[in-house]
């Protein structure tokens, strides 16, 4: 098993641009989840997901959206980005909403000039 | 307020010598308490956990955290650390009640120095 991935690793974004951050998990698990890390601040969450076609805001979902069509892939949408959003973003799944231990990607690392 | 606490953003040690991270939470209801380590350019990896049963819980590669709950804590531990322990440590906890949600503390950056 691969686990969690999380493409791309790096990427230059410019304000107003919108993008794609891909997750994907080849576990079975039916809870994903989306952080970001900031210098700091620890992570946040940003939108979580139960089940495929289940999707519910976390602490910081403001100029963020996801969704959640099939149980493998959880993608995180930038539609318009902004500086504030230059952080690195880590998805992280665990097998149920019961389940205490949560499975972390590599991270994606989001620069918004 | 439900909150986690990591006073020391830096601890440098030398290595061979013991290590303690700190890591306070604040909650009215029942907590399970995580410690994650980062490495470099790398994802957060699970270092150890208390969900219920002994208060001492050890990892395979020599740390252990003892969960206090009067004095609401669970502090990292390490008698003697390496270089390669050399990592950015977070606390988190999950209060009961909120799901699985982890609330992280800001960090502590553990620098091994010979």
């Amino acid at each position: 098993n691969a686990g969690v991935t999380q493409t791309p690793k790096f990427h230059i974004l410019k304000t107003g641009q919108s993008m794609t951050l891909q997750c994907a998990q080849d576990m079975n698990h039916g809870y994903l989840s989306w952080y970001r890390q900031d210098p700091g601040m620890g992570l946040r969450r940003i939108h979580y997901s139960v089940a495929a076609g289940i999707t519910d805001k976390g602490e910081v979902p403001d100029g963020y959206n996801v969704s959640r069509s099939n149980t493998e892939d959880f993608p995180l949408r930038l539609e318009s980005a902004a500086p504030s959003q230059t952080s690195v973003y880590f998805c992280a799944s665990s097998t149920d909403r019961s389940s205490y231990e949560q499975y972390f990607g590599p991270g994606t690392r989001l620069t918004v000039t | 307020a439900q909150s986690v606490t990591q006073l020391d953003s830096q601890v440098p040690v030398f290595e061979e010598a013991p290590v303690e991270l700190r890591c306070n939470y604040s909650s009215s209801v029942s907590v399970y308490l995580f410690w994650y380590v980062q490495y470099p350019n790398q994802g957060l990896q699970l270092l150890l956990k208390y969900l219920s049963g002994s208060t001492l819980v050890e990892s395979i590669n020599g740390f252990e955290a003892e969960f206090n709950k009067s004095q609401t804590s669970f502090h990292l531990r390490k008698p003697s650390v390496h270089i390669s322990d050399t990592a950015e440590y977070f606390c988190a906890v999950i209060f009961t009640g909120g799901g699985n949600k982890l609330t992280f503390g800001t960090g502590t950056q553990l620098k091994v120095e010979l």
